[in-house]
């Protein structure tokens, strides 16, 4: 399979512990997002790569919140003190990059589930 | 900012009935329109896509034209069957933006048999 994966599928931890997320992309996809769910929500935007810069950040991501993608292939997502209001559905998803004003069609994987107690 | 708005779930329908999820958008620009599908214990799954005005995006029955003039993206399918239960997720991309993807807060659909 050759899709985007995720590592863990899912995460339960203590408030104010530390997590970290992996994302493994689609290997020849240049850009790389991460998004939030919530239940009965859609998916938010936090961050996206191209390549390693990281090139946006949405007003969702808090300081607590860091991102990196070191080599250009995975990213990582770390929370850190966690709190109750991060439990969460955490989406990632990569997209070749298009031409100017063309339109990327994001493939994304299958997330990982946070819950903080 | 961006925002799409969509019509509030569940719908229920039985096999075989007609499909419509209203889908609304604001965008400043000249946004690119999807649907994206959730099945139970699935990832997001890209539906459909149009591109600019009047394009009318199709796959497995669903098709959804862009209306530019209504902001509007609705989803269609003639006749569903119960594999299609999912929660249905309209969304736009911010072109200029690196492309990042605003959704709505989705539809739930069942379909009975």
């Amino acid at each position: 399979d050759t899709g985007v994966s995720q590592n863990p599928r899912h995460k339960i931890t203590k408030r104010g512990q530390n997590v970290t997320f992996r994302c493994d992309p689609i290997s020849e996809h240049n850009r790389l997002y991460w998004y939030r769910q919530t239940l009965g929500q859609g998916p938010e935007f936090l961050t996206y790569f191209q390549n390693e810069a990281q090139l946006e950040k949405s007003r969702l991501l808090s300081d607590r919140f860091s991102a990196e993608r070191p080599k250009g292939s995975f990213s990582t997502l770390e929370i850190q003190r966690t709190e109750q209001g991060d439990s969460a559905m955490y989406l990632c998803a990569s997209s070749p990059t298009g031409l100017a004003g063309s339109t990327d069609t994001q493939y994304f994987g299958p997330g990982t589930r946070l819950t903080v107690l | 900012g961006d925002s799409v708005t969509q019509m509030e779930g569940p719908v229920t329908l039985s096999e075989e009935a007609f499909l419509t999820i209203n889908c609304t958008y604001t965008a400043t620009g000249y946004p690119s329109l999807f649907w994206y599908v959730q099945y139970p214990g699935e990832g997001l799954q890209l539906l459909l896509k149009a591109t600019k005005a009047d394009d009318k995006g199709s796959n497995k029955g669903f098709e959804a034209t862009y209306r530019k003039e209504t902001t509007s993206f609705h989803l269609e399918k003639g006749s569903v069957q119960v594999s299609d239960s999912a929660v249905y997720f309209c969304a736009l991309s911010d072109g200029g933006g690196g492309f990042k993807t605003i959704f709505g807060a989705g539809t739930r659909l069942f379909v009975k048999a």
